[in-house]
């Protein structure tokens, strides 16, 4: 399977324990997102990077959020200090680098629950 | 600024009878659409998507979309639903700007009755 992958696709947690979730987008891809989407809603963008270099990020990603892409390859996206705020479907998607339009093909997810 | 609005949070059909799924939008320069659609406990899989090509756009699965700049609108239809037509569809807009702003609608749920 060449699609976009994420691990773990559960995560059970106690609040204020840190947590990392992983990311393999597909492999040709230059362009990785992250997106949280909470119950009833749509995908909220969290940060994005154009190989290793994170371009932008939400001001929902707060000091507790940290991603990376060391290679420009995967990428981590750690919580600290989990609250039961930061309960949430974690997704995660990539797309080439188009000037045209900006397609991403998404992960199954992660979903995180902080107890 | 751009903004995504989808006009209905739950739509309901009979299996057979037409679909149509309500987006507009914002945005400040010449945006790209697109529809999504999730079903339970998959990921998201991308229906169809506008790039100021040809206003009417045939996606998967039966689905087309119409680009009306004078109205904003990118509306989502089908002819005839299926059962397993039945998910979450989301309207997503994304301007070509130096930066990066995709915008997902708040979805809409679209059930199917038999």
């Amino acid at each position: 399977d060449t699609g976009v992958s994420q691990d773990p696709r559960h995560k059970i947690t106690k609040r204020g324990q840190n947590v990392t979730f992983r990311c393999d987008p597909i492999s040709e891809h230059n362009r990785l997102y992250w997106y949280r989407q909470t119950l009833g809603q749509g995908p909220e963008f969290l940060t994005y990077f154009q190989n290793e270099a994170q371009l932008e990020k939400s001001r929902l990603l707060s000091d507790r959020f940290s991603a990376e892409r060391p290679k420009g390859s995967f990428s981590t996206l750690e919580i600290q200090r989990t609250e039961q705020g930061d309960s949430a479907m974690y997704l995660c998607a990539s797309s080439l680098d188009a000037l045209v339009y900006n397609e991403q093909f998404f992960g199954p997810g992660t979903r995180l629950t902080v107890l | 600024a751009q903004s995504v609005t989808q006009l209905d949070s739950h739509v309901s059909v009979s299996e057979g009878t037409p679909v149509l799924l309500r987006c507009n939008y914002s945005s400040s320069y010449s945006p790209s659409l697109f529809w999504y659609v999730q079903h339970p406990n998959k990921g998201l899989q991308l229906l169809l998507k506008y790039t100021s090509a040809a206003t009417l756009v045939k996606g998967i699965n039966g689905f087309e979309a119409e680009f009306k700049k004078s109205e904003t609108s990118f509306h989502l239809t089908k002819p005839s639903a299926h059962m397993s037509d039945a998910a979450e569809y989301f309207c997503v807009v994304s301007e070509p700007t130096g930066g990066f702003k995709t915008i997902f609608g708040a979805g809409t749920r679209l059930f199917v009755k038999a």
